[in-house]
Protein backbone atom coordinates (compact mmCIF):
# COMPACT_ATOMS: atom_id res chain seq x y z
CA UNK A 1 0.00 0.00 0.00
CA UNK A 2 1.23 3.33 -1.00
CA UNK A 3 1.97 6.03 2.13
CA UNK A 4 -0.17 8.41 0.31
CA UNK A 5 -3.06 8.26 -1.41
CA UNK A 6 -4.81 10.89 -4.24
CA UNK A 7 -7.33 10.37 -6.17
CA UNK A 8 -5.81 10.92 -9.76
CA UNK A 9 -9.26 12.42 -11.11
CA UNK A 10 -9.98 13.79 -13.82
CA UNK A 11 -12.27 16.14 -11.98
CA UNK A 12 -14.41 19.00 -14.16
CA UNK A 13 -15.78 22.01 -12.45
CA UNK A 14 -17.42 24.94 -14.26
CA UNK A 15 -15.67 28.55 -13.10
CA UNK A 16 -16.73 29.88 -9.64
CA UNK A 17 -17.33 26.00 -8.20
CA UNK A 18 -16.01 25.04 -5.14
CA UNK A 19 -13.17 22.46 -5.50
CA UNK A 20 -12.10 19.86 -3.04
CA UNK A 21 -8.94 17.63 -3.31
CA UNK A 22 -8.15 15.34 -0.58
CA UNK A 23 -5.91 12.71 0.49
CA UNK A 24 -4.99 9.85 2.68
CA UNK A 25 -1.95 9.02 4.47
CA UNK A 26 -0.86 5.85 6.62
CA UNK A 27 2.34 7.02 8.63
CA UNK A 28 0.98 8.40 11.90
CA UNK A 29 4.71 10.07 11.93
CA UNK A 30 3.54 12.57 8.94
CA UNK A 31 4.06 16.28 10.48
CA UNK A 32 4.43 18.44 7.37
CA UNK A 33 1.68 19.02 4.89
CA UNK A 34 2.14 20.31 1.13
CA UNK A 35 -0.34 21.11 -1.64
CA UNK A 36 1.87 21.75 -4.83
CA UNK A 37 0.65 22.55 -8.37
CA UNK A 38 1.70 21.63 -11.69
CA UNK A 39 0.87 23.24 -14.69
CA UNK A 40 1.54 21.47 -17.86
CA UNK A 41 4.65 20.91 -19.10
CA UNK A 42 5.50 22.60 -16.32
CA UNK A 43 7.14 21.49 -12.90
CA UNK A 44 5.43 21.68 -9.44
CA UNK A 45 5.20 24.75 -7.56
CA UNK A 46 4.71 25.03 -3.67
CA UNK A 47 0.85 26.16 -3.29
CA UNK A 48 0.14 25.57 0.32
CA UNK A 49 2.59 24.76 3.38
CA UNK A 50 1.76 23.49 7.02
CA UNK A 51 2.27 21.59 9.61
CA UNK A 52 -0.72 21.23 12.50
CA UNK A 53 -4.40 20.31 12.34
CA UNK A 54 -6.99 22.65 11.12
CA UNK A 55 -7.47 25.19 8.36
CA UNK A 56 -4.86 27.47 6.76
CA UNK A 57 -6.15 30.31 4.57
CA UNK A 58 -4.52 31.75 1.65
CA UNK A 59 -6.95 34.16 -0.82
CA UNK A 60 -9.06 31.75 -2.10
CA UNK A 61 -7.39 28.35 -1.20
CA UNK A 62 -7.70 26.34 2.12
CA UNK A 63 -5.49 23.73 3.29
CA UNK A 64 -6.96 21.66 6.27
CA UNK A 65 -5.31 18.62 7.72
CA UNK A 66 -7.09 16.24 10.11
CA UNK A 67 -4.18 13.85 11.82
CA UNK A 68 -6.19 11.65 13.82
CA UNK A 69 -7.66 10.41 10.50
CA UNK A 70 -4.79 11.16 8.43
CA UNK A 71 -6.98 13.05 5.99
CA UNK A 72 -5.96 16.34 4.43
CA UNK A 73 -7.95 18.59 1.93
CA UNK A 74 -7.28 21.30 -0.13
CA UNK A 75 -10.40 23.71 -0.74
CA UNK A 76 -10.59 26.13 -3.74
CA UNK A 77 -13.17 28.55 -3.54
CA UNK A 78 -14.44 30.52 -6.80
CA UNK A 79 -12.60 28.54 -8.98
CA UNK A 80 -11.00 29.88 -12.68
CA UNK A 81 -9.90 28.64 -15.18
CA UNK A 82 -5.96 29.68 -14.82
CA UNK A 83 -6.84 26.74 -11.65
CA UNK A 84 -6.45 24.05 -14.48
CA UNK A 85 -3.48 22.14 -13.39
CA UNK A 86 -2.35 18.72 -11.31
CA UNK A 87 -2.55 18.81 -7.85
CA UNK A 88 -0.26 17.14 -5.80
CA UNK A 89 -0.25 16.42 -1.82
CA UNK A 90 3.22 15.64 0.12
CA UNK A 91 4.28 14.93 3.29
CA UNK A 92 7.34 15.04 5.17
CA UNK A 93 8.38 13.18 8.22
CA UNK A 94 8.79 14.29 11.97
CA UNK A 95 12.23 14.86 12.87
CA UNK A 96 13.51 14.59 8.71
CA UNK A 97 16.53 15.76 8.67
CA UNK A 98 17.04 14.87 4.94
CA UNK A 99 14.19 16.38 3.41
CA UNK A 100 12.55 13.45 1.80
CA UNK A 101 8.92 14.11 0.64
CA UNK A 102 6.42 11.36 -0.15
CA UNK A 103 4.14 12.54 -2.33
CA UNK A 104 0.43 11.84 -4.05
CA UNK A 105 0.28 10.71 -7.52
CA UNK A 106 -1.61 14.14 -7.91
CA UNK A 107 -5.36 15.16 -9.01
CA UNK A 108 -5.57 16.79 -12.60
CA UNK A 109 -8.48 19.79 -12.25
CA UNK A 110 -9.88 21.29 -14.86
CA UNK A 111 -11.85 24.72 -14.65
CA UNK A 112 -14.08 25.42 -17.71
CA UNK A 113 -15.37 29.18 -18.27
CA UNK B 1 14.59 34.76 -7.78
CA UNK B 2 15.41 31.52 -6.58
CA UNK B 3 16.26 29.00 -8.90
CA UNK B 4 16.33 25.65 -9.96
CA UNK B 5 17.71 25.09 -13.70
CA UNK B 6 17.35 22.07 -15.84
CA UNK B 7 19.60 22.25 -18.44
CA UNK B 8 17.32 20.96 -21.24
CA UNK B 9 13.63 21.28 -21.61
CA UNK B 10 13.75 18.35 -24.36
CA UNK B 11 16.13 15.99 -24.83
CA UNK B 12 15.80 12.49 -27.72
CA UNK B 13 18.70 9.52 -27.22
CA UNK B 14 19.31 6.63 -28.65
CA UNK B 15 18.86 3.56 -27.01
CA UNK B 16 22.29 2.43 -25.15
CA UNK B 17 23.78 6.36 -24.84
CA UNK B 18 25.13 7.26 -21.56
CA UNK B 19 22.65 10.42 -21.16
CA UNK B 20 23.28 13.15 -18.48
CA UNK B 21 20.78 15.59 -16.82
CA UNK B 22 22.21 18.17 -15.21
CA UNK B 23 20.71 20.67 -12.36
CA UNK B 24 22.10 24.03 -10.75
CA UNK B 25 20.31 25.70 -7.74
CA UNK B 26 21.18 29.01 -6.71
CA UNK B 27 19.33 28.88 -2.93
CA UNK B 28 22.97 27.17 -1.18
CA UNK B 29 20.57 24.43 -0.32
CA UNK B 30 21.97 20.94 0.92
CA UNK B 31 19.56 18.46 -0.03
CA UNK B 32 18.33 17.92 -3.54
CA UNK B 33 16.66 15.47 -5.74
CA UNK B 34 15.88 13.76 -8.82
CA UNK B 35 12.61 12.21 -9.08
CA UNK B 36 10.45 10.97 -12.39
CA UNK B 37 7.44 11.62 -13.38
CA UNK B 38 4.48 9.40 -15.82
CA UNK B 39 1.11 8.89 -16.49
CA UNK B 40 -0.61 7.59 -13.57
CA UNK B 41 2.67 6.44 -11.55
CA UNK B 42 3.25 10.28 -10.24
CA UNK B 43 6.39 11.38 -8.75
CA UNK B 44 8.88 8.53 -7.50
CA UNK B 45 12.23 9.35 -6.56
CA UNK B 46 15.62 8.31 -7.91
CA UNK B 47 18.60 9.64 -5.82
CA UNK B 48 18.78 12.32 -4.06
CA UNK B 49 21.98 14.05 -2.17
CA UNK B 50 22.10 16.04 1.08
CA UNK B 51 25.82 16.87 1.09
CA UNK B 52 28.31 17.34 -1.35
CA UNK B 53 29.78 13.83 -2.81
CA UNK B 54 27.19 12.77 -0.42
CA UNK B 55 23.85 9.99 -2.21
CA UNK B 56 21.40 8.24 -1.24
CA UNK B 57 19.08 6.04 -3.42
CA UNK B 58 15.34 6.26 -3.31
CA UNK B 59 12.46 4.12 -4.99
CA UNK B 60 13.83 3.37 -8.28
CA UNK B 61 17.83 3.48 -8.67
CA UNK B 62 18.19 0.61 -11.12
CA UNK B 63 19.67 1.94 -14.49
CA UNK B 64 20.58 5.33 -13.13
CA UNK B 65 23.47 7.00 -10.93
CA UNK B 66 24.11 11.05 -9.95
CA UNK B 67 27.00 13.03 -9.07
CA UNK B 68 27.21 16.18 -6.53
CA UNK B 69 31.24 17.09 -7.17
CA UNK B 70 29.43 20.81 -6.38
CA UNK B 71 26.61 21.96 -3.85
CA UNK B 72 25.17 23.72 -6.34
CA UNK B 73 25.11 20.95 -8.90
CA UNK B 74 23.19 17.74 -9.15
CA UNK B 75 23.42 15.69 -11.99
CA UNK B 76 21.52 12.24 -13.29
CA UNK B 77 23.31 9.69 -15.20
CA UNK B 78 21.52 7.51 -17.07
CA UNK B 79 24.16 4.65 -18.01
CA UNK B 80 22.44 3.23 -21.25
CA UNK B 81 19.59 4.53 -22.13
CA UNK B 82 16.79 2.27 -22.63
CA UNK B 83 13.70 2.81 -24.29
CA UNK B 84 11.65 2.52 -20.76
CA UNK B 85 13.60 5.57 -19.37
CA UNK B 86 11.51 7.48 -21.70
CA UNK B 87 9.65 10.20 -19.34
CA UNK B 88 9.70 13.39 -17.18
CA UNK B 89 12.58 13.90 -15.12
CA UNK B 90 12.15 16.75 -12.52
CA UNK B 91 15.18 18.29 -10.61
CA UNK B 92 14.49 19.40 -7.25
CA UNK B 93 16.28 20.97 -3.79
CA UNK B 94 14.71 21.92 -0.29
CA UNK B 95 14.65 24.15 2.15
CA UNK B 96 12.48 23.98 5.44
CA UNK B 97 9.40 24.81 3.23
CA UNK B 98 9.09 22.50 1.04
CA UNK B 99 10.90 22.00 -2.17
CA UNK B 100 11.56 23.70 -5.04
CA UNK B 101 11.31 22.46 -8.55
CA UNK B 102 12.89 22.76 -11.97
CA UNK B 103 10.88 23.11 -15.14
CA UNK B 104 11.49 19.44 -15.98
CA UNK B 105 13.24 17.26 -18.57
CA UNK B 106 11.26 15.28 -21.07
CA UNK B 107 13.59 12.71 -22.55
CA UNK B 108 12.40 10.51 -25.30
CA UNK B 109 14.96 7.43 -25.85
CA UNK B 110 14.57 5.66 -28.85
Amino acid sequence: QKEVEQDPGPLSVPEGAIVSLNCTYSNSAFQYFMWYRQYSRKGPELLMYTYSSGNKEDGRFTAQVDKSSKYISLFIRDSQPSDSATYLCAMEERGSTLGRLYFGRGTQLTVWP
Amino acid sequence: DVKVTQSSRYLVKRTGEKVFLECVQDMDHENMFWYRQDPGLGLRLIYFSYDVKMKEKGDIPEGYSVSREKKERFSLILESASTNQTSMYLCASSSFYGYTFGSGTRLTVV
